[in-house]
């Protein structure tokens, strides 16, 4: 039961373009959602968070928006660096210290 | 000065014999979990102890036993290992979510186990 889907395994973009990672959910009651981001041989690290009651959260580059009614949400990352390849993770919680993830999407920034 | 260490980071043994990951974390944080990533690539988690104190166990089988002696501390020891057991064991560790306070987890750089 794949609570968290991200159905695109890999994205490569130029540099300097916009990088939009896409995630589906299936559980109504996630009430927040994070997005981390691995480095090969490296444990994943915390990205950027939204709140379910939220639409959007902006952290520099990182924008991560959240469509409740579609059970979507996307990160964009603007404009794109080299350092942004890596595997990005999302993951849904409903407040019971048990994050569920995605499988996550290779993205690589094409100089 | 790392926050979130484990040891071994490879660790390449036989069907059958036990091993142990150790896993230690700086920040001072209440719970620390134990996640799996399997070969397609799905982050799941295993255990989590909050204050030393086993909160959540996903099914996992008996084979695998987490320990913490404290709060900083989180083992996991594995017995009679099979070749389904290879794969990347993460630990993580979080501050309870509370007021204010993110529902982030800080990973180790993972144990890459490989079962022959």
């Amino acid at each position: 039961d794949q609570q968290v889907k991200q159905n695109s395994p890999s994205l490569s973009v130029q540099e300097g373009r916009i990088s939009i990672l896409n995630c589906d959910y299936t559980n109504s009651m996630f009430d927040y959602f994070l997005w981390y981001k691995k480095y090969p041989a490296e444990g994943p690290t915390f990205l950027i968070s939204i709140s379910s009651i939220k639409d959007k959260n902006e952290d520099g580059r990182f924008t991560v928006f959240l469509n409740k009614s579609a059970k979507h949400l996307s990160l964009h990352i603007v404009p794109s660096q080299p350092g942004d390849s890596a595997v990005y993770f999302c993951a849904g919680d409903f407040g019971n210290e048990k994050l569920t993830f995605g499988t996550g999407t290779r993205l690589t920034i094409i100089p | 000065d790392t926050a979130v260490s484990q040891t071994p980071k490879y660790l390449v043994t036989q069907m059958g014999n036990d091993k142990s990951i150790k896993c230690e974390q700086n920040l001072g944080h209440d719970t620390m979990y134990w996640y799996k990533q399997d070969s397609k690539k799905f982050l799941k988690i295993m255990f989590s102890y909050n204050n030393k104190e086993l909160i959540i166990n996903e099914t996992v089988p008996n084979r695998f036993s987490p320990k913490s002696p404290d709060k900083a501390h989180l083992n996991l020891h594995i017995n009679s290992l099979e070749l389904g057991d290879s794969a990347v064991y993460f630990c993580a560790s979080s501050q309870v979510r509370g007021e204010g306070a993110d529902e982030k987890l800080f990973f180790g750089s993972g144990t890459q186990l490989s079962v022959l």
